[in-house]
């Protein structure tokens, strides 16, 4: 079965420090991979997704970069942190089954810019 | 950008009542999926829709998916304390290829009294 990997759950980091949020993914192959961003009691935005081992596709212009070294990891990075930074960072990966792709989502990291 | 808007943004019943959440979107969809978070979790999958059907049942959950007024319904039936939870509406607007990029709603907040 196919589980994703986040880590680590909860952070608290000054502002103007690094950030390197890890996803790793198992059981399955060649998934798409996302990273949203949720504000408190808000919807996903969507920040990045790969389609592939180096393909990052950036949906909005930010402080934030993405990185897929490995086929099922996925790094979100800053290299300087902003207070509006502070959010509910969530992973997921998709794959083409049945006629459609469904989203499976990791458990989350709760970042907190101080 | 959003595209779904769910309706209402909060809700609050008595166990064992309906509980009817509504999405609009904006562009053509090849399918309509709802997932439900708990409280700082990642989301879950609950059901899909696809664009040429009208219905559809999964347990105590009815979806409805109108294509002409591009909206949507999910229906909770006799709903249980830990059916408490936020639900979001996605869609693949057609023309995603092969990204599987979902683009989701702000949520409707379910509270269930007990």
């Amino acid at each position: 079965s196919q589980t994703i990997h986040q880590w680590p759950a909860t952070l608290v980091q000054p502002v103007g420090s690094p950030l390197s949020l890890e996803c790793t993914v198992e059981g399955t192959s060649n998934p798409n991979l996302y990273w949203y961003r949720q504000a408190a009691g808000r919807g996903l935005q969507l920040l990045f997704y790969s389609v592939g081992i180096g393909q990052i596709s950036s949906e909005v212009p930010q402080n934030l970069s993405a990185s897929r070294p490995q086929d099922r990891q996925f790094i979100l990075s800053s290299k300087k942190l902003l207070l509006s930074d502070s959010g509910f960072y969530l992973c997921a990966w998709s794959v083409f089954s049945g006629g459609f792709y469904e989203q499976y989502f990791g458990p989350g990291t709760r970042l907190t810019v101080t | 950008s959003q595209q779904g808007e769910e309706d209402p943004q909060a809700l609050s019943i008595q166990e064992g009542e309906n509980a009817t959440m509504n999405c609009s979107y904006k562009t053509s969809i090849n399918n309509l999926q709802w997932y439900r978070q708990n409280s700082g979790r990642g989301l879950v999958h609950l059901i899909l829709i696809r664009s040429n059907e009208r219905e559809k049942h999964s347990g105590r959950l009815r979806v409805t998916l109108d294509t002409s007024k591009k909206s949507s319904s999910l229906l909770i039936t006799a709903s249980r304390a830990a059916d408490t939870a936020s639900y979001f509406c996605a869609t693949d607007a057609r023309g995603s290829s092969n990204t599987g990029k979902l683009i989701f709603g702000q949520g409707t907040t379910l509270q269930v009294k007990p």
